[in-house]
């Protein structure tokens, strides 16, 4: 069972370089979601998606940007990377009325920018 | 908006003995709240969930939660931990707008 799956799993850029992370996920759920984990600070809400064409900010929106053109995949954007945005990002899912709280993970994204 | 406290970043403890991580949340609005473990390089996953219902949720791996709405509190408990329950622990809230809000986590340490 694959469930939610991130891609790449490591990654390094230079400041300014820009990349894509992917999620995926095989439940058919119509909720996805991008969190930053930073030591301390816990699981920040980036983005979130509420069904297929729809995006929406969470806490820490700037300098991401989101699609989801297909119901099964959520990406994430950075443009132009800054240091501050060396982070794990982890991508989850849930059926629909995501407020009940069970959230699928995937195993997260490392990413640092030098 | 609503938001999430752990009082604790960390909490060391001997094995078999009892814990309890704490967790505060504040919101205009009903909430539900849950609590997550993380293991070591691993993703989240649930242990238990508060959406309505009797204030004393039970979940997996022996945990339970209590919910006070006097108090605004979700405080995890388990009675007896062992190694295997090292791991970092978050609590997270909703008030049904679509987002999750997660605290900043509990790193419980368990000691020989």
């Amino acid at each position: 069972n694959a469930g939610v799956t991130q891609t790449p799993k490591f990654r390094v850029l230079k400041t300014g370089q820009s990349m894509t992370l992917l999620c995926a996920q095989d439940m058919n759920h119509e909720y996805m979601y991008w969190y930053r984990q930073d030591p301390g600070m816990g699981l920040r809400l980036i983005h979130y998606s509420v069904g297929e064409g729809t995006t929406a900010k969470g806490e820490v929106p700037d300098g991401y940007n989101v699609s989801r053109l297909k119901k099964q995949n959520f990406l994430l954007g950075l443009e132009s990377a800054a240091p501050s945005q060396t982070s794990v990002y982890f991508c989850a899912s849930s059926p629909p009325g995501g407020y009940t709280g069970e959230l699928f993970f995937g195993e997260g994204s490392r990413l640092t920018v030098l | 908006a609503q938001s999430v406290t752990q009082l604790d970043s960390q909490v060391p403890v001997f094995e078999e003995a009892p814990v309890e991580l704490r967790c505060n949340y504040s919101s205009s609005v009903s909430v539900y709240l849950f609590w997550y473990v993380q293991y070591p390089n691993q993703g989240l996953q649930l242990l238990l969930k508060y959406l309505s219902g009797s204030t004393l949720v039970k979940g997996i791996n022996g945990f339970e939660a209590e919910f006070n709405k006097s108090q605004t509190s979700f405080h995890l408990r388990k009675p007896s931990v062992h190694i295997s329950d090292t791991a970092e622990y978050f609590c997270a809230v909703t008030n049904r707008d679509d987002k999750i809000i997660f605290g900043k986590g509990t790193r419980l340490h368990i000691l020989p």
